[in-house]
Parts: C-alpha cells; structure tokens; sequence
C-alpha cells in the first residue's frame, strides 16, 4: 500500500509570491490534515478536511487555505508569502477524521523557503 | 489549548529509562502519541482512549489519567533506535479538536 505523498519536496519562493502544496492520502483514506513545523515550535495544526469539507481550522492567518478533492487529495496554498512562512509543511491521513481510535499516517512534508 | 509536554528534553545513557508527561487543560477523549526522528515525518506510536487504560508496544507503554487530563509514556530499558521528538496529540471531549503537544526531545546515548 503506497504511503502519503507530497509535491513539491522543496520549495524556494520570494516574499509576496503564493505557493500551492499538494498531499495525496493513503488510498482510502478521506481525512487529510496539514501540519506547519518549525523549530521549537511543535507540529502547529493548519487545518483538516474530510469527505471534501473542512473539518476543523487552526490559527492561522486567511492566507494559507486549503481544499479536498473528491478523491480525497487535498492542496494548500498560502498566498502573500512572508519570511515567516518558512517551515516543513506536512501532511497527514486518516480513515476517518482525527482523534478517537485512528492514527495519522504523515507523508514526507514539503520544505518551504521563503526569501 | 495545545498540550504541555515534559521534559522539554532528556539524555538518556542505553538501558535506562524514562517518562514523558503530556497535560491538558481540557478534558481528553483521546491521546495519541508520535516518534518523529530528525528529518524524517512523525510516525503513530500509540492511542489511548477514555477510559484510563494502559497500552504497551515492546519496551514503550503509556497510561492516560482522564481525570487529571494527563498522559504518560514510558521508555524501559531505552535503546539508540528510540532517539527522536515524541509529540502526544490530544482529543478533547467537545471532540472535533485534535493537537500535538508541543513535543520532548529524546537522546540516547551509548
């Protein structure tokens, strides 16, 4: 069973530009969550989609915002990129949506550089 | 509303143990507990649900105290393989709200 999978793995972009990030889940897997890590900060919660909707969302700013394909891949896309931004994004499914008994499956993460 | 994790971080000489603490300031549903080693992604170790219960896998176990809306993990007779971050995530009751702890640094030492 192929495992999650990210696109791009890396990523350099100029402050101001937008970037889109792709994550395709376990097969048969309809929750996908996305994660931002940076050093010293934990795995900050971005936002979940499950079944094409959103779920739940974390505290970040309008500019990152997400979708779920009817096949369950989901894309993020952060506009009005910041030097902030720069951090390892990634990725996680699930057979249903988080918590209670079903454990994420993380893909690889896509390393975002923003300068 | 993300859990505390501690330690921060721990060196830990091969056979020795140690107790990774996560706390909540919500009432938990579930806890959930990761391995993530440097460069790689997060991988699922353990869930606990409501309950109390105590699980184990090999020389890594974990309780869960819901009335204390805590989680412990435990590392027995610790091994190099068990270096890495350890994130628990937790599930409040309300449900729809699941997060990682803000994660404990592991070294294992020979």
């Amino acid at each position: 069973k192929a495992g999650v999978t990210q696109t791009p793995r890396y990523l350099i972009k100029t402050r101001g530009q937008q970037v889109t990030l792709s994550c395709s889940p376990i097969s048969g897997h309809r929750s996908v969550s996305w994660y931002q890590q940076t050093p010293g900060q934990g795995l900050q919660f971005l936002f979940e989609y499950f079944s094409e909707t959103q779920r739940n969302k974390g505290n970040f700013p309008g500019r990152f915002s997400g979708r779920q394909f009817s096949n369950s891949r989901s894309e993020m896309n952060v506009s009005t990129l910041e030097l902030g931004d720069s951090a390892l994004y990634l990725c996680a499914s699930s057979l249903a949506p988080t918590g209670g008994p079903y454990e994420q499956y993380f893909g690889p993460g896509t390393r975002l550089t923003v300068t | 509303q993300q859990p505390v994790q501690s330690p921060q971080a721990v060196i830990l000489r091969e056979g020795e143990d140690a107790v990774i603490n996560c706390s909540s300031s919500k009432a938990l549903y579930s806890v959930h507990w990761y391995r993530q080693k440097h460069g790689e992604a997060p991988v699922f170790l353990m869930i606990l649900l409501k309950g109390g219960e105590q699980k184990g896998h090999e020389k890594i176990s974990a309780s869960f105290n819901e009335k204390k809306q805590q989680s412990s993990l435990y590392l027995t007779a610790s091994q190099l393989s068990y270096s890495g971050t350890y994130f628990c995530g937790t599930e409040s009751n309300t449900g729809n709200q699941f997060y990682f702890g803000t994660g404990t640094s592991l070294t294992v030492i020979p």
